[in-house]
């Protein structure tokens, strides 16, 4: 089946790590991703990982897949208050050429 | 390099009415998707265009449609207008289309249907 699913709120202290959650139902997965969304605004393409891939990190986020549980998370270190926003995990599907779209979590950073 | 372009970015129509939206997507990308955010329902796929060409399609009603031109600018367009039409259309273009997934999102286009 195609369904993402994300805890809907994380409130985190200004300097701390975030850890954002994602699970997911489609085991032929290729790639899954993690945009964010600021208020108002589009989505934009923070980082991907290959489903052959265990582990990725760029700069401050760092991606972490557990294929066997279906298990993807987004660690944002040194959290700011700019990082405040909705982050979408979505899993890519070949069959059908889409992306599916976790609900969202809403990350709130406070100083 | 500019990025997507979306317009208008904000619109308010009757129920019953159509509309029709645009986008041009970053220079040299060929693959144009739409999707459709809700509050409800989240953010689900429309259709996605590639060389003038509808690839895939999600789970819509036939009101909705689009079209890609050959310069890959695409318009999407709902006809006969329901307020559960409201919502906040998003066109993403991509370069390898309909491979890794790889999509860039403009800042959508916000429809209210009154």
């Amino acid at each position: 089946g195609e369904d993402v699913e994300q805890s809907l709120f994380l409130s985190v202290r200004e300097g701390d790590s975030s850890v954002i959650n994602c699970t997911y139902t489609d085991s032929s997965s290729t790639y899954l991703y993690w945009y964010k969304q600021e208020p108002g605004a589009g989505l934009q393409l923070l980082t991907y990982i290959f489903s052959n891939m265990d582990m990725k990190q760029d700069q401050r986020l760092t991606v972490l897949l557990n294929k066997k549980d279906k298990h993807l998370s987004l660690r944002i270190a040194d959290t700011q208050t700019g990082d405040s926003a909705i982050y979408f995990c979505a899993e890519w599907l070949n069959q059908g050429g889409k992306l599916i779209f976790g609900q969202g979590t809403e990350l709130s950073v406070k100083p | 390099k500019a990025g997507v372009t979306q317009t208008p970015r904000y619109l308010i129509k009757t129920r019953g009415q159509q509309v029709t939206l645009s986008c041009s997507p970053i220079s040299g990308h060929r693959s144009v998707s739409w999707y459709q955010q809700t509050p409800g329902q989240g953010l689900q796929f429309l259709f996605e265009y590639f060389s003038e060409t509808q690839r895939n399609k999600g789970n819509f009603p036939g009101r909705f449609s689009g079209r890609q031109f050959s310069n890959s600018r695409s318009e999407m367009n709902v006809s006969t207008l329901e307020l559960g039409d409201s919502a906040l259309y998003l066109c993403a273009s991509s370069l390898q289309g309909a491979l890794t997934g790889e999509l860039f999102f403009g800042e959508g286009s916000r429809l209210t249907v009154l």
